[in-house]
């Protein structure tokens, strides 16, 4: 089936060291996204990509950052994660940026910062 | 700009009775409508979605919603639920002002339903 992939699904890391979530999907959508999800609250979109144009929240801080290398795959890089940067983050494709297109959604990682 | 409320964040029920999870939203223009479900440690689910034609939308399990422009609603309804039922209930919305237009959603703070036997 084709789908989106989040890995790991449960990441550890300590205040200030560098992480790197990753998403890969095989639905060869044009678009992926990245949001925020923090417990009972709704999913804030942090960035996404158009094919390879980025394009960034204005509110997402500047501790946040992607990577899109190839079609498939998606990375979001923590450069010095605090503890308010504990979250479930959620990875989601569209097959483009038009408004009526439905986003589909990996199961999401959850980090934990220590 | 656009906004979505989500007048309940909980709705506990017993097993195979109705049920309705109410949306808002407000926007300046036209909208498109989805409501998205996430079971526990899960990513959302699209669950169904609105985007022209009849008013009234059907998902596969069971659940409908019906877009009211004049009370600029999305209501969420199922006749008769089932445990399996029990999950967060997010409805979003996305902007069309004409031709081309970034497919943002805007999500509800989300509505829990608990489904007890």
């Amino acid at each position: 089936d084709a789908m989106v992939i989040q890995n790991p699904r449960y990441q550890v890391t300590q205040f200030g060291k560098p992480v790197t979530l990753s998403c890969s999907q095989t639905l060869n959508h044009n678009v992926m996204y990245w949001y925020q999800q923090k417990s009972s609250q709704a999913p804030k979109l942090l960035f996404h990509y158009y094919d390879k144009d980025f394009n960034n929240e204005a509110d997402t801080p500047d501790n946040f950052q992607s990577r899109r290398p190839n079609t498939s795959f998606c990375f979001l890089d923590i450069r010095s994660p605090g503890l308010g940067d504990a979250a479930m983050y959620l990875c989601a494709t569209s097959r483009d940026n038009r408004s009526n297109q439905p986003q589909h959604f990996g199961d999401g990682t959850r980090l934990s910062i220590l | 700009a656009q906004s979505v409320t989500q007048l309940d964040s909980q709705v506990p029920v017993f097993e195979e009775a109705p049920v309705e999870l109410r949306c808002n939203y407000s926007s300046s223009v036209s909208v498109y409508l989805f409501w998205y479900v996430q079971y526990p440690n899960q990513g959302l689910q699209l669950l169904l979605k609105y985007l022209s034609g009849s008013t009234l939308v059907e998902s596969i399990n069971g659940f409908e919603a019906e877009f009211n422009k004049s009370q600029t609603s999305f209501h969420l309804r199922k006749p008769s639920v089932h445990i399996s039922d029990t999950a967060e209930y997010f409805c979003a919305v996305s902007n069309y002002a004409g031709g081309t237009s970034y497919g943002k959603l805007t999500f509800g703070q989300g509505t829990i339903l608990t489904v007890h036997p």
